[in-house]
């Protein structure tokens, strides 16, 4: 079975461009996760979706984030603007039910100049 | 609240040696899990081993364990015989078992293991 597949890999863009960060979560999992990790801040967490439905955005930086789950194998993260502090990478991860571990995909390097 | 304390930013060890990654939780839920990740220097995030706060005994996956002291809140994770190839940052992590329940991760401990 394929893992979470994150799409793109790496992205440079300039400040003020909108950046959208793409997920396909495992087949049959009913949570999706998006993480950030910096160096300074470490893994944070800043939505996840149970059944397509976000349940906790409280991590969501600024209103300049926002997430989608149209259905339930894609997911996208959509920053707009971009800021250079965005740069970081970015997680999707999934899993079934509330057990059992998380499944990452293998993130998404962005780099805002 | 839930809290992941991982004390060691860096850790070395010699090839062949054992190793412990020290974590300590703090959490007011009865029931819960904890976890590591092993996070390469490729990046992916990479699941090495669970454990439940119930479970009485301490969890093992080939050479990975966990050295689970649920009354001083800690969750070491004990590496025997390391190998090159276990150099990555390690990442504790826990979960409540109650609904709609969320991974909090600790800081990380970078692991170095020199031939």
């Amino acid at each position: 079975d394929a893992g979470v597949i994150q799409s793109p890999r790496h992205e440079v863009t300039e400040m003020g461009q909108e950046v959208t960060l793409r997920c396909k979560p495992i087949s049959g999992h009913d949570y999706l996760f998006w993480y950030r990790q910096t160096m300074m801040r470490g893994l944070e967490l800043l939505i996840y979706f149970n059944n397509n439905v976000p349940i906790d955005d409280s991590g969501m930086p600024e209103d300049r984030f926002s997430a989608k789950m149209p259905n339930a194998s894609f997911s996208t993260l959509k920053i707009q603007p971009s800021e250079p502090r965005d740069s970081a990478v970015y997680f999707c991860a999934s899993r079934y039910r509330d057990t059992g571990e998380l499944f990452f995909g293998e993130g998404s390097r962005l780099t805002v100049l | 609240a839930q809290k992941i304390t991982q004390t060691q930013p860096g850790m070395f060890v010699q090839e062949k040696e054992a190793v412990t990654l020290d974590c300590t939780y703090d959490t007011s839920d009865q029931s819960y899990g904890l976890f590591w990740y092993k996070q390469p220097s490729s990046g992916e995030m990479i699941f090495l081993i669970y454990q439940g706060s119930y479970d009485e005994q301490n969890a093992t996956e080939g050479r990975y364990s966990l050295n689970f002291q649920k009354a001083r809140k800690s969750a070491n994770l004990v590496i025997s015989a390391s190998q090159l190839g276990d150099s990555a940052m390690y990442f504790c992590a826990m979960r409540a078992d109650s609904g709609y329940s969320t991974l909090t991760f600790g800081k990380g401990t970078m692991l170095l293991v020199s031939p």
